[in-house]
């Protein structure tokens, strides 16, 4: 079945660097998109979302990128700090699906 | 406003055994849903509420997992008998309502060993 996957599966920044953290997906039919943060022993936790009329969101040191035409999703992360430092997922709904499809996640090291 | 609750954190159980995990959506949040996360991967849903309905089950193993949600609030999700490979997180997330576009809350997990 089509699903959401990640390029990398981890990423060592240092503190105060720019991250980027990118996603491939593969269903066409996807029109919402999430990132989320997980952290050790928690549940994860919404970060930034963004729907497929919209190429880009910026929140709080956070902007997601979508690019539809290679199916391409990415988080970047300004002026990372050691909080940073999760495992970080991209998800996606197709239209009219109720499933939030994950992919595998990419963990984040924040290096002092 | 507090978050999603489940219980227990952990739970430890041998193979054939049962087991069930409880969870308390965010009040007002009439979608709850029930993942499954194994180690190294991102959660799948296995079960999705709408009130005390079931909108999609697909992913459900039938034949030895069951949740029910009989009064639209909390949900229970039970494992019988348990196997090897349920050794997982679940989590139980809600949101204010289904579909495309909703942000999902996510409660902290319950990590089930099974040896």
């Amino acid at each position: 079945g089509e699903s959401v996957g990640l390029h990398l599966p981890t990423l060592s920044v240092q503190e105060g660097d720019n991250s980027i953290i990118n996603c491939a997906y593969s269903n066409s039919a996807s029109d919402y998109f999430i990132w989320y943060k997980q952290e050790s022993g928690k549940g994860p936790q919404f970060i930034i979302d963004i729907r497929s009329n919209m190429d880009k969101r910026q929140g709080q040191r956070v902007t997601v990128l979508l690019n539809k035409t290679v199916k391409h999703l990415s988080l970047q992360i300004a002026a990372t700090q050691p909080g940073d430092s999760a495992v970080y997922f991209c998800a996606e709904s197709g239209a009219g699906s109720y499933q939030l499809t994950f992919g595998k996640g990419t963990k984040l090291s924040v290096i002092p | 406003e507090a978050g999603v609750a489940q219980s227990p954190r952990y739970k430890i159980i041998e193979k054939r055994q049962s087991v069930a995990f409880w969870c308390n959506p965010i009040s007002g949040h009439a979608t709850l849903y029930w993942y499954q996360q194994i180690l190294g991967q991102g959660p799948k849903l296995l079960i999705q509420f709408q009130n005390n309905g079931v909108v999609d089950d697909s992913q459900l193993p039938k034949d030895r997992f069951s949740a029910e949600r009989l009064k639209g609030v909390d949900s229970t999700l039970k494992i019988q008998p348990a196997k090897l490979e349920d050794s997982a997180v679940y989590l139980c997330a809600s949101s204010f309502f289904g579909g495309s576009g909703y942000e999902q809350y996510f409660g902290p997990g319950t990590r089930l060993t099974v040896t």
